[in-house]
């Protein structure tokens, strides 16, 4: 098994680019896909990207994935930052268990 | 549209017992894995079960594995969770979540959750 670690904030001002990056333990990133959503406080979980790179219908291209061998990582990016953006980050993978794995979620901060 | 409603939270003692439930509507149930995933508060998300269609196949997380049982009844297109020996640890929102076609186990849509709270 492998534990995916996110960190625990990042934040940004209006219009900039942020990137939350979720490392894996062991084991290559892309050996399983990886999805990231996004909650809103007192809301449940949507997702913003799967496949590690493609985006459900409705999520604006601002948000884009990307996954890093050498890093062993996967990457989130949300470009041109709107107040609307701040919210929890999760990513999520699998292991060869069938078990989901989160990441522990990164607080954005859009100020 | 597609809905999933959860119930059966509460407030139970330690040890105790407690059945949720997740209640589907808009798409056809039966063709789904389905899953519970849990929140305590101010915590992140952590995956507790997950179910394939037919209930081949069962997963659980070890936190929980030998005190829940997920089920499902696809005539009445719905999802369950058997808790029994219930910790204060348990406490959280437990959200159940639909997982799509495919390899990526996406979890596309989600209930709104319900609380469970384990406390004497």
């Amino acid at each position: 098994n492998f534990m995916v670690t996110q960190p625990h904030s990042v934040s940004e001002s209006p219009g900039k680019t942020v990137t939350i990056s979720c490392t894996r333990s062991s084991g290559s990133i892309a050996s399983n896909y990886v999805q990231w959503y996004q909650q809103r406080p007192g809301s449940s979980p949507t997702a913003v990207i799967y496949e590690d790179n493609q985006r459900p219908s409705g999520v604006p291209d601002r948000f884009s994935g990307s996954i890093d061998s050498s890093s062993n990582s996967a990457s989130l990016t949300i470009s041109g930052l709107k107040t609307e953006d701040e919210a929890d980050y999760y990513c999520q993978s699998y292991d060869s268990s069938n078990h989901v794995v989160f990441g522990g979620g990164t607080k954005l901060t859009v100020l | 549209e597609v809905q999933l409603v959860e119930s059966g939270g509460g407030l139970v003692k330690p040890g105790g017992s407690l059945r949720l439930s997740c209640a589907a509507s808009g798409f056809t149930f039966s063709t789904y894995s389905m899953n519970w995933v849990r929140q305590a508060p101010g915590k992140g998300l952590e995956w507790v079960s997950s179910i394939s269609s037919g209930s081949d196949y069962i997963y659980y997380a070890d936190s929980v594995k030998g005190r829940f049982t997920i089920s499902r009844d696809n005539a009445k297109n719905s999802l369950y969770l058997q808790m029994n020996s219930l910790r204060a640890e348990d406490t959280a929102v437990y959200y159940c979540a639909r997982r799509t076609y495919g390899s990526s186990w996406l979890l596309d849509q989600w209930g709104q959750g319900t609380l469970v709270t384990v406390s004497s």
